[in-house]
C-alpha cells in the first residue's frame, strides 16, 4: 500500500508568491521522520527539510517550512516568496523506526512550476 | 567534496547483458542506497548498506546484486539486464547518526532495449 500520497501531480505558481505542497502519510510507528527533497530538471536529489515525529515545533529552512499536522498524518511543504529556481519535481518522503538505517519511502513527487 | 558520484551518467544495454553502476562518495558516510526511479512512482529502494561490510535488500531488490567494495564505494549490478529495467538510478549517502539527510549522486539514466 502507498504509505506516501502526493495528490498535486503538477501546479504553476507566479514567482514572489507562496506556494504549498501537500503530503500525507501512512504509519502505525509511533516514531518516523519525514522529509522534502527537490529534483530539478538536472536529475539530481536535493535534500530540504527534515520533520521528526516527536518534534514539538514546525521546521523551517530559509524559504521552505513544514507544516506538520500528525493527528491528520499530513506534512505539507510551504515555499514562500518562490523564484524561478524553484521551478522542480519536489518529492515527500518517510522513515519509520523499524527503518533504523536510513530507508526511505518517497511518494510520486509534485511537479511546480514557477513563473513569472 | 565531490560529494557522491556515479558512472556512468548514461547506458543502453540490450536484454540479457550485463553492467554495474559504480557509486562512490567522500563525505565518510557509513550507510550507502541505490534507488531506481520511474515516471510517477517516485524512488523506490533497490538495495542498502547500512555499513561497510552489511548490505540489505529494500522495496525492490529482484534482479540487482550490490558490493560495499569499502566505505567509499557501493555498486549495483544487473546480470541479466531486461525492458523492465530501464529507469533512472540513484545512489545516495548518509552519515552516522543523520539516516534522515541523504545526499543523492547525479544518477545514471539507463534503457534496456
Amino acid at each position: 500500500a502507498q504509505k506516501i500520497t502526493q495528490t498535486q501531480p503538477g501546479m504553476f505558481v507566479q514567482e514572489k508568491e507562496a506556494v504549498t505542497l501537500d503530503c500525507t502519510y501512512d504509519t502505525s510507528d509511533p516514531s518516523y521522520g519525514l522529509f522534502w527533497y527537490k529534483q530539478p530538471s538536472s536529475g539530481e536529489m536535493i535534500f530540504l527539510i527534515y520533520q521528526g515525529s516527536y518534534d514539538q515545533q514546525n521546521a523551517t529552512e530559509g524559504r521552505y517550512s513544514l507544516n506538520f499536522q500528525k493527528a491528520r498524518k499530513s506534512a505539507n511543504l510551504v515555499i514562500s516568496a518562490s523564484q524561478l529556481g524553484d521551478s522542480a519535481m519536489y518529492f515527500c518522503a518517510m522513515r519509520e523506526v523499524k527503518d533504523s538505517w536510513g530507508k526511505l519511502q518517497f511518494g510520486a513527487g509534485t511537479q511546480v512550476v514557477v513563473t513569472p | 567534496n565531490a560529494g557522491v558520484t556515479q558512472t556512468p551518467k548514461f547506458q543502453v544495454l540490450k536484454t540479457g547483458q550485463s553492467m554495474t553502476l559504480q557509486c562512490a562518495q567522500d563525505m565518510n558516510h557509513n550507510s550507502m542506497y541505490w534507488y531506481r526511479q520511474d515516471p510517477g512512482m517516485g524512488l523506490r529502494l533497490i538495495y542498502y548498506s547500512a555499513s561497510e561490510g552489511t548490505t540489505d535488500k529494500g522495496e525492490v531488490p529482484n534482479g540487482y546484486n550490490v558490493s560495499r567494495l569499502n566505505k567509499r564505494e557501493f555498486s549495483l549490478r544487473l546480470e541479466s539486464a531486461a525492458p523492465s529495467q530501464t529507469s533512472v538510478y540513484f545512489c545516495a549517502s548518509s552519515p552516522i547518526g543523520r539516516a534522515h539527510e541523504q545526499f543523492f549522486g547525479p544518477g545514471t539514466r539507463l534503457t534496456v532495449l
